[in-house]
């Protein structure tokens, strides 16, 4: 089966507009969570689905971010108004319950 | 702050040789896992040790977790060309589903 995919691969966007970002985990995986990473950086834990359950939403950095799952499907994060600082790389991961997480390839977002 | 810590942030060496790279981290865990990162993309994951577990192999990786010392260790055995990648700890802690991940050791074996 197909494994998580993330989309668009890279997006350039100007200071100030909105970016939506997506994410597709596995099939029947429960579980889905967004990392940011800055180069050269570690994992920055945003924010993590579970179920049905309220998501996780502590790392999420400003009002600025969002982020809607739809059921155990799919995932979009968005930035509003993005700053020069939201440039990095987007991960999405998935996992059954709370075991190993498979990792989309991300979204390398870059604001000019 | 409950992440990983990995050490060194650096390692180079040549094919053929062992590369051990630690992880140091501060709550009590479940399990821990490594993961490994190719040219900043997206994360694979490798092995995972529970906390009931002092060491565990898969292939030439070997992972050790001291929870006394609140440390693991990532053995890879016969380096090659293609082990090149950054090297990552992520811990479960106190919350159920997350994984608090370090900023990892960035790994180069030179043919």
């Amino acid at each position: 089966g197909a494994g998580v995919s993330q989309s668009p691969s890279n997006k350039v966007t100007e200071k100030g507009k909105d970016v939506e970002l997506r994410c597709d985990p596995i099939s029947g995986h429960t579980a889905l969570y967004w990392y940011r990473q800055r180069l050269g950086q570690g994992l920055e834990f945003l924010i993590y689905f579970q179920g049905n359950s309220a998501p996780d939403k502590s790392g999420l950095p400003s009002d600025r971010f969002s982020a809607e799952r739809t059921g155990e499907s799919v995932s979009t994060l968005t930035i509003q108004r993005t700053q020069q600082e939201d440039s990095a790389v987007y991960l999405c991961a998935s996992s059954w319950r709370e075991y190993e997480q498979f990792f989309g390839p991300g979204t390398r977002l870059t604001v000019l | 702050s409950q992440q990983g810590e990995e050490d060194p942030q650096a390692l180079s060496i040549q094919e053929g040789e062992n590369a051990t790279m630690n992880c140091s981290y501060k709550t009590s865990i479940n399990n821990l896992q490594w993961y490994r990162q190719n040219s900043g993309r997206g994360l694979v994951h490798l092995i995972l040790i529970r906390s009931n577990e002092r060491e565990k192999h898969s292939g030439r990786l070997r992972v050790t977790l001291d929870t006394s010392k609140k440390s693991s260790s990532l053995l890879i055995t016969a380096s090659r060309a293609a082990d090149t990648a950054s090297y990552f700890c992520a811990t479960d802690g106190s919350t159920l589903g997350r994984l608090y991940f370090g900023r990892g050791t960035q790994l180069t074996v030179w043919p």
